[in-house]
């Protein structure tokens, strides 16, 4: 059972260009999330998607763009990167179901940086 | 003020002590509160879930919510160096998206 999925695990960028962090579950979960995590400052959440064609900003959306065509995939678009930008890049999901789980599996992260 | 608010650390203690992790929150409506444990260059991953006040326990694992007081903690009993990791405490109110705010998290180090 894979979990939670992120490609790549590392990346290095330069100003300007654009990358897709691609995030895939097998758990058949309806929530998912995009959080960036620096040193020391917690999880700040990007983006989030309740379902397949849904989607909404987060705390911290300015720089990035994402898109939900299916339940198991929420790819998160980086357009002209900029130094700001680097940062440790988690994808969860959750199932959010009758019962109140709202437990949100992790991924492993996408270390980026960008120069 | 931030809606959850977390000493980062670090926290250093010898091996089998008790360690209290803390966090404050200043929203009325969240009512479920977790506990994510994390590794070094790894992902999150849920410890303890709790609903409303009181206690819950798991293993050497304690979680205690007092809402009166907006104020959660995590108890770790018999500290061991595996437990070495940044802790992060989150929580949702029961309306709304359910999207849980997370504070910084606490590095805590368990030296043998």
């Amino acid at each position: 059972n894979a979990g939670v999925t992120q490609t790549p695990k590392f990346r290095i960028l330069k100003i300007g260009q654009s990358m897709t962090l691609q995030c895939t579950q097998d758990m058949n979960h309806n929530y998912m999330y995009w959080y960036r995590q620096d040193p020391g400052m917690g999880l700040k959440l990007i983006y989030y998607s309740v379902g397949a064609g849904i989607t909404d900003k987060g705390e911290v959306p300015n720089g990035y763009n994402v898109s939900r065509s299916t339940t198991e995939d929420f790819p998160l678009r980086l357009e002209l990167a900029a130094p700001s930008q680097t940062s440790v890049y988690f994808c969860a999901s959750s199932p959010r179901d009758r019962l109140m789980n709202t437990e949100a599996f992790f991924g492993q992260g996408t270390r980026l940086t960008v120069v | 003020q931030k809606e959850v608010e977390q000493d980062p650390g670090p926290l250093s203690v010898p091996e089998g002590a008790i360690v209290s992790l803390n966090c404050t929150y200043s929203n009325s409506a969240f009512q479920y509160f977790m506990w994510y444990r994390q590794y070094s260059r790894k992902g999150p991953e849920l410890l303890m879930y709790t609903y409303s006040s009181g206690n819950k326990e798991d293993g050497r694992f304690t979680a205690q919510v007092d809402k009166s007081s907006k104020y959660i903690s995590l108890f770790i009993r018999d500290s061991q160096p595996s437990d070495s990791a940044t802790y992060l405490c989150a929580m949702h109110s029961s309306g709304g998206s359910y999207i849980p705010t997370f504070g910084r998290g606490t590095s805590l180090i368990v030296h043998p």
